[in-house]
């Protein structure tokens, strides 16, 4: 248990749906990071909340959009998206972007879009 | 922008033997290097981190060694277990250069064959 919580395990979703993933860290951080992981790809940083204010948005589409209401939750809202985003879904934090060599990811959200 | 390459892609090994990644990365700068361990379901989990002012790093069974000059690191398991068989990344970061995120590699799957 990394003290990262994400939600759902598993989602299956069409182009035209709207879905959000959930993410909640019980460890006192200030940082919380998405990543996409993709099959034999590197891990690729998607957005950055540092303090609750995003700090970076990887060129990433927009057609994913993330919010992060306190330091403990951060959300990644999917809408219109493209079976190319198929992937594990990853959230991590640390204890703030100054230190995110320190990263505690969640077990991921594995989205399949049909 | 930095640039991490990973080898090999898989790696199986019996049981008891040692087994070593090796990662290159681009940016002179990076002077943080941690390596993540994940296992089949779970994210990746920090094992083993070095800072560029050490050239090799040990916990027992693991071990990390780098080479600025020419800026590869290594990442050595001993007396390998079945419970070591995972994916591992490598990643790089020039932490205190106003640009603090990871750049991983592209993974190994390490299978050690009991």
């Amino acid at each position: 248990e990394t003290g990262v919580t994400q939600t759902p395990r598993h989602l299956v979703m069409g182009m035209t749906n709207k879905k959000s993933l959930k993410c909640e860290q019980h460890l006192g951080h200030n940082a919380m990071y998405w990543y996409k992981q993709s099959a034999k790809k590197p891990l690729e940083l998607m957005f950055v909340y540092n303090f609750k204010e995003q700090t970076e948005n990887n060129s990433v589409p927009s057609r994913f959009s993330p919010e992060c209401p306190n330091s403990s939750h951060l959300f990644l809202h999917l809408h219109t998206l493209q079976p190319e985003d198929s992937a594990l879904y990853l959230c991590a934090s640390s204890p703030s972007e100054a230190t995110n060599e320190k990263l505690f990811f969640g077990s991921g959200t594995q989205l399949s879009v049909l | 922008g930095e640039n991490v390459e990973q080898h090999p892609s898989t790696l199986s090994v019996q049981e008891g033997d040692s087994a070593v990644i090796k990662c290159t990365y681009s940016d002179s700068a990076s002077n943080y290097f941690p390596w993540y361990k994940q296992e089949l379901g779970k994210g990746p989990q920090l094992i083993i981190d070095i800072r560029s002012n050490v050239g090799e790093k040990k916990d027992q069974r693991i071990a990390v060694t780098l080479n600025k000059t020419a800026k590869h690191f290594s990442l050595h398991i001993t007396e390998t277990q079945p419970e070591d068989s995972a994916v591992y990344f490598c990643a790089a970061t020039p932490l205190d250069t106003g640009r603090r995120a990871l750049t991983f590699g592209s993974g190994t799957r390490l299978q050690v064959q009991p």
